[in-house]
């Protein structure tokens, strides 16, 4: 079967540093996606990852490892405007997304 | 900005009604995908249209169909409207065969009464 996991909800503080994992079993795989979701908003692309690796994108960064099923998303020097959900996608076979629950992240002064 | 609009913003219908939901696709991508986002979840697949053509589909019931125009723009089409309907309606663009990225448009909120 098809399955993303991901935790529901984290809180960190301004300034600090927050990782949000991801866990997944799928039928083929054509790559691992992170979108950043504001209350009310569409989803936006935040970053891709289709080799093992860590990919680097000014204050966030996301890693992949294909033989764990497994992927992060690192994001430094939070800010308030980081507050919103954080969706992990992998692309399957027929490239289509199949999409985690979200974890929202909660960020404190 | 993505590029990628939809229509209505949002909608009210009530029970049993239809409802057709629009999406213009980013300049160049000929690939649209709609997706259903209940709230607090992640979005659920629909189905994809490349060139015209229904692409793959997933675990919706016939009663929801679409269209994608020469255009590349694209239709969401929902007969007999249920409660359970209500959601964020989310369509995405991407260049199959190449950048595979999906970028959103706005969203339309459908609300069933």
């Amino acid at each position: 079967g098809q399955n993303i996991d991901q935790p529901t909800e984290m809180t960190a503080t301004e300034g600090a540093i927050v990782q949000i994992n991801c866990t997944y079993q799928t039928s083929g795989f054509n790559g691992l996606f992170w979108y950043q979701q504001h209350a009310g908003e569409a989803p936006t692309f935040l970053s891709y990852n289709v080799l093992d690796g860590l990919e680097e994108k000014g204050r966030f960064s996301s890693f992949l490892s294909r033989s764990k099923g497994y992927s992060y998303l690192l994001l430094k020097e939070l800010q308030m405007k980081d507050s919103a959900s954080y969706l992990c996608a992998t692309m399957d076979s027929n490239y289509q997304l199949i999409w985690g629950a979200g974890t929202k992240l909660i960020i404190k002064p | 900005e993505t590029g990628v609009t939809q229509s209505p913003t949002h909608l009210i219908k009530t029970r049993g009604q239809q409802v057709t939901l629009r999406c213009s696709s980013q300049s160049g991508h000929n690939t649209v995908s709609w997706y259903q986002q209940a709230l607090g979840q992640g979005p659920q697949f629909i189905f994809q249209y490349y060139r015209e053509e229904e692409n793959g589909r997933g675990n919706f019931p016939p009663r929801f169909s679409g269209l994608q125009f020469p255009n590349y723009s694209s239709e969401l089409n929902v007969n007999a409207l249920e409660l359970d309907d209500s959601a964020l309606y989310l369509c995405a663009s991407s260049w199959t065969s190449g950048e595979e990225t999906q970028y959103f448009g706005p969203g339309t909120r459908l609300l069933v009464l």
